[in-house]
């Protein structure tokens, strides 16, 4: 089975702090993503990798960095944490050199990041 | 472009009744759905998709989806809901032209009271 795993659950920080959110996959998937999920929003995706080192934004990209050194790593960085961006956030990762539109994407637990 | 719409944020039905959680999407090419759960505190689970070789399909827990392309719909049913089906519900599109990514709905949370 896959496995997608966060490095936290529940994370509460303060404004202003430099907040990294770790996501790592098991079956060597080449994508990965972040989105962030908010009631009544759904998921809205933030960024996401197809392969080390690349990255593409997605729909709410703004102060919000990623890094992908290796590639069953996936980090999400918020440089400088806001209020408003207090949400739960999910890794997921796809299998596809294709970016497999196909294919279902395996999702982590989840974070959820309180910041006061 | 592509986009999700679920209609219903919130549906309860009884144990043992008809679940039917409803979806239409909008691409301009041929797409590909999704339907997937979130069970509390978790993340999502992919329930079944629809990949263009059957328009009823069929995934676990008992639900299954059909396809219908003049309607633009892929509504999510199961004969006899359970208690343990309460959960939230997402629908999703992606597309061959739009690098993988999926449009996901806003999600529908299903309430099954005994």
């Amino acid at each position: 089975d896959v496995k997608v795993t966060q490095s936290s659950r529940y994370l509460v920080k303060r404004t202003g702090e430099k907040v990294f959110l770790e996501c790592v996959q098991d079956m060597d998937h080449e994508n990965m993503f972040w989105y962030r999920q908010d009631p009544g929003l759904g998921l809205r995706l933030i960024y996401f990798s197809y392969d080390v080192k690349m990255k593409e934004k997605g729909d709410i990209p703004e102060g919000y960095s990623v890094s992908r050194e290796k590639k069953e790593r996936f980090s999400l960085i918020l440089e400088s944490a806001s209020t408003n961006q207090t949400s739960m956030y999910l890794c997921a990762s796809l299998v596809g050199r294709d970016r497999g539109p196909y294919n279902e994407q395996f999702f982590g637990p989840g974070t959820r990041l309180t910041v006061l | 472009a592509q986009s999700v719409t679920q209609l219903g944020s919130h549906v309860s039905v009884s144990e043992g009744a008809l679940v039917l959680l409803r979806c239409n999407y909008s691409s301009s090419v041929p797409p590909y759905l999704f339907w997937y759960v979130q069970y509390p505190n978790q993340g999502l689970q992919l329930l079944l998709k629809y990949t263009s070789a059957a328009t009823l399909v069929k995934g676990i827990n008992g639900f299954e989806a059909e396809f219908k392309k003049s309607e633009t719909s892929f509504h999510l049913t199961k004969p006899s809901a359970h208690m343990s089906d309460a959960a939230e519900y997402f629908c999703a599109v992606s597309l061959n032209t739009n690098a993988g990514k999926s449009t996901f709905g806003d999600g529908t949370t299903l309430t099954v009271k005994p």
